[in-house]
């Protein structure tokens, strides 16, 4: 069964600096991996999605690099903002054979950017 | 920009009543979803559909059922709500008909539902 797991739970960090959340899944068997936000009581936000084949995906401030074989995903978060605030997610869609299928998540980083 | 609604933000129940959560996308996918998320648990996959009237179970299905009769519109049924399911109630959906194999899911507001 697919666990995938995010390191660190939580992040407090200075506005301007350069973080990186981690994502790691313990079946390398993917289609794709996906990084959202989370706004407090809100939905999910899609910010990055890699597929199996890829190795990395940017938009703006952020890059996310994805190393199948061992099961890692970085997400990079360049000159952070106090609007970065919220929790990030990451989720991997498995291969199957019918060609839908839903996400795992894992459970998180809730990242505070200081002003 | 894609769209995914969802009938209602909050929702107060009561125990052994029939609750019907709906979700609606106006990007014409293929694919629907409904997960829910607990703390400490995170997001977990309730059931999907990948076409109208196709229904699979997700990794906790018990409990819910699922009616898919038009394309746009995927809703969640609670036969018999009980207290543990008072969560918050996610839909998305994916998969444009020209087939963006990215397969990007879109995800609605959320429906948190209390059951008392």
């Amino acid at each position: 069964k697919q666990e995938v797991t995010q390191i660190p739970a939580a992040l407090s960090v200075p506005e301007g600096e350069n973080l990186v959340l981690n994502c790691s899944f313990t079946d390398s068997a993917i289609y794709n991996l996906q990084w959202f936000r989370q706004d407090p009581g809100k939905g999910l936000t899609s910010l990055l999605l890699i597929q199996s084949s890829q190795r990395e995906q940017t938009s703006g401030r952020l890059n996310a690099s994805l190393d199948k074989s061992s099961g890692r995903s970085t997400l990079y978060i360049a000159a952070s903002q106090p609007g970065d605030s919220a929790t990030y997610l990451c989720a991997v869609r498995r291969i199957s054979g019918g060609g839908a299928d839903g996400l795992t998540f894992g459970k998180g980083t809730h990242l505070i950017i200081q002003p | 920009d894609v769209k995914v609604t969802q009938s209602s933000r909050y929702l107060v129940k009561r125990t052994g009543e029939k609750v019907f959560l709906e979700c609606v996308q106006d990007m014409d996918h293929e694919n629907m979803f409904w997960y829910r998320q607990d703390p400490g648990l995170g997001l977990r996959l309730i059931y999907f559909s990948y076409d109208v009237k196709m229904k699979e179970k997700g990794d906790i299905p018990e409990g819910y059922s699922v009616s898919r009769e038009k394309k746009e519109r995927f809703s969640l049924i609670l036969e018999s709500a009980s207290t543990n399911q008072t969560s918050m109630y996610l839909c998305a959906s994916s998969l444009p008909p020209n087939g963006d194999w990215f397969d990007t899911q879109y995800f609605g507001p959320g429906t948190r539902l209390t059951v008392l």
